[in-house]
Order: structure tokens, then C-alpha cells, then sequence
């Protein structure tokens, strides 16, 4: 299957520590990238290939893979992470992925 | 710093082509490697990649798209473009462009991928 299935929602005490997964066949070749959105604004970047932050984005943000499985960590979530998010990978053709998608409540 | 704006009509009629530009500033769009895509948001839904075109002018689609989507690039203005037609009230959605950078392993079967800038995306109603 080319889809990713993310859970809809989880809910992070703050200061806590939260784990985001994202299943999806396509995950066994390419890394799954990371995006956050709140709403009304477009996603941002927070973590792709193996474990790589863009600039500005905090270090409590990171990512794992293992198998057809990837997972964003947030440690110590903090107020301003709460919102959707959504991970990517693409499969060897060129079609790209979008998971459902993860509210994550603060 | 690059970023990426789009623009065209908020309101398309049905039956009729949707037309959007994305205008691409502090880089040139021909930079080798770089893929530049068009994602839709349907209200309330999450991400749909639509398709991209490639720094060697070569487009790509979402299958389940393709038959009424075209994407072209105009690099003289540093821009690419997204037609969508026959469009009904299902194609309503916020409207980004995004630059996707690739990097690909030991062959073209596996790597990483990422979508980064978007743009602030557009709101395309259809609707008579």
C-alpha cells in the first residue's frame, strides 16, 4: 500500500514527552520528512532523513525510523507545538506520500 | 532565502480549468535537484500531493490526478504553474507550491525527500 497512517490525535501533558508514528510501505526505502501546521497557515519543515532538523527548529524535535515505521518525537512539548501533524515519503517512481495527518493536543 | 508565492483566481466556475502560478524569489528555479510541487488542502482535510516539475522541465503526477492536471514552468520568469480541469466543487482546497529537495542513497530506489518552503497557499472555491 502507498498510503501512511498516521493516529488522528494524542494529547501531551506539557513538558512531556509525545511519539508521532507514520505506517507506510514506502517507508522501508525512503525516510518519512515531517511537517507541522497550525491552523490557517502552511506546513512547516521540522525533520527529514534520518534525523535532521532544518534551521529554527528546536532540538526537541526529532525522528527515528524502523522498518515501515517512522516516528517524530517531541521532548518537552511545549504550548506552541500544538498542532496537525503530517508526515511525507515518496516511492521510487516519483509519487509522494502524505500521512493523515496527527493533531497533537498540548 | 527562498520563497515561494501563489497566485491566481480564488473562484473557478465548474466544468472549467483551474490556473495557478507560483512565483519562486532568491533562487533560481533551474537549480539542479531541486522539485517543484504543487499540494492541495481540502477544507478542514489533510495534504494531497498533486504533482511536480523537475529542474530538467520534466513533470510528474499524481496518478489519480494526472488526467486533468498539468504543470509547467516558465523559468524566464522564474515561475511554475499548475492547471487543473474540468474542475467540480471536489477540487475546492487551499492550493500550495513547495520546493522538494531529493537526495537519493545508493540508487534511485531509496532516500529522503522534503518539502521546503511553501508557500502561504491559496483558497480555490468552485462554484457557480
Amino acid at each position: 500500500s502507498s498510503e501512511l497512517t498516521q493516529d488522528p490525535a494524542v494529547s501531551v501533558p506539557l513538558g512531556q514527552t509525545v511519539r508521532i508514528t507514520c505506517q507506510g510501505d514506502s517507508l522501508s526505502s525512503f525516510s518519512a520528512s515531517w511537517y507541522q501546521q497550525k491552523p490557517g497557515q502552511a506546513p512547516v519543515l521540522v525533520i527529514y532523513g534520518q534525523d535532521n532538523r532544518p534551521s529554527g527548529i528546536p532540538d526537541r524535535f526529532s525522528g527515528s525510523r524502523s522498518g515501515n515505521t517512522a516516528s517524530l518525537t517531541i521532548t518537552g512539548a511545549q504550548a506552541d507545538d500544538e498542532a496537525d501533524y503530517y508526515c511525507n515519503s515518496r516511492d521510487s517512481s516519483g509519487n509522494s506520500f502524505f500521512g493523515t495527518g496527527t493533531e497533537v493536543i498540548v | 532565502q527562498v520563497k515561494l508565492q501563489e497566485s491566481g483566481p480564488g473562484l473557478v466556475r465548474p466544468s472549467q480549468t483551474l490556473s495557478l502560478t507560483c512565483t519562486v524569489s532568491g533562487d533560481s528555479i533551474l537549480v539542479n535537484g531541486y522539485y517543484w510541487n504543487w499540494i492541495r488542502q481540502h477544507p478542514g482535510k489533510g495534504l494531497e500531493w498533486i504533482g511536480y516539475i523537475d529542474y530538467n522541465w520534466s513533470p510528474y503526477y499524481n496518478p489519480s490526478l494526472k488526467s486533468r492536471v498539468t504543470i509547467s514552468m516558465d523559468a524566464s520568469k522564474n515561475q511554475f504553474s499548475l492547471e487543473l480541469s474540468s474542475v467540480t466543487a471536489a477540487d475546492t482546497a487551499v492550493y500550495y507550491c513547495a520546493r522538494e529537495g531529493v537526495y537519493f542513497y545508493d540508487s534511485t530506489s531509496s532516500g529522503e525527500n522534503w518539502f521546503d518552503p511553501w508557500g502561504q497557499g491559496t483558497l480555490v472555491t468552485v462554484s457557480s
